[in-house]
């Protein structure tokens, strides 16, 4: 089974900053089936980023993501209030689909 | 519109059966393509995926899991039922449907379920 290890485990940044989201696997993840979700208190995960790349529908473009093989990041280019949350990554292979085991992206 | 919702009991006892259901619209389960996904998230903790089922009525689960967990599919009611054996405290936690097309694109609201006698 393939575990993605996402760090910082929290990040604390400004409106208006830059964060980067890494998400690290135990093995290579096929880009098609790396992505990213945000989850807020109380609410179902999002679908952010597929394809490790790719903005879901609706998705604001101050989202991206990148990286293949291991290591995969998402960037918030300027952090809005709403865009502090918890985060995600997945990936699917053999079968299986595993997430990783979030970040937490607060207010500082 | 794409909807889900997950029903169930709020409360088990240990050793029990849980069962869960989830009720789907706005898609058809007999689309190729299409499937629906289990996936839990204990209280503060992170979300975990439980189990698969595909139009073609193909069943993936979880490895750790395995022997616990049940994916079923009734196509004619849009539902997808989710039996998990053998429940113990550990196993409390909200419990997601989603469906995936691709990408987990659209979630069930959750069913928190606790295990307690």
């Amino acid at each position: 089974e393939i575990v993605l290890t996402q760090s910082p485990g929290t990040l604390s940044l400004s409106p208006g900053e830059r964060a980067t989201l890494s998400c690290r696997a135990s093995q290579s993840v096929s880009s098609s089936y790396l992505a990213w979700y945000q989850q807020k208190p109380g609410q179902a995960p999002r679908l952010l980023i597929y394809g490790a790349s790719s903005r879901a529908t609706g998705i604001p473009d101050r989202f991206s993501g990148s990286g293949s093989g291991t290591d995969f990041t998402l960037t918030i280019s300027r952090l809005e209030p709403e865009d502090f949350a918890v985060y995600y990554c997945q990936q699917y292979g053999s079968s299986q689909y595993t997430f990783g085991q979030g970040t937490k992206l607060e207010i500082k | 519109q794409v909807t889900l919702r997950e029903s169930g009991p709020a409360l088990v006892k240990p050793t029990q059966t849980l069962t869960l259901t989830c009720t789907f619209s706005g898609f058809s389960l007999s689309t190729s393509g299409m499937c629906v996904s289990w996936i839990r998230q204990p209280p503060g903790k992170a979300l975990e995926w439980l189990a698969l089922i595909d139009w073609d009525d193909d069943k993936y689960y979880s490895t750790s899991l395995k022997t616990r967990l049940t994916i079923s599919k009734d196509t004619s009611k849009n539902q997808v039922v989710l039996t998990m054996t053998n429940m113990d405290p550990v196993d409390t936690a909200t419990y997601y449907c989603a469906r995936v097309y691709g990408d987990y694109d659209y979630w069930g609201q959750g069913t928190l379920v606790t295990v307690s006698s």
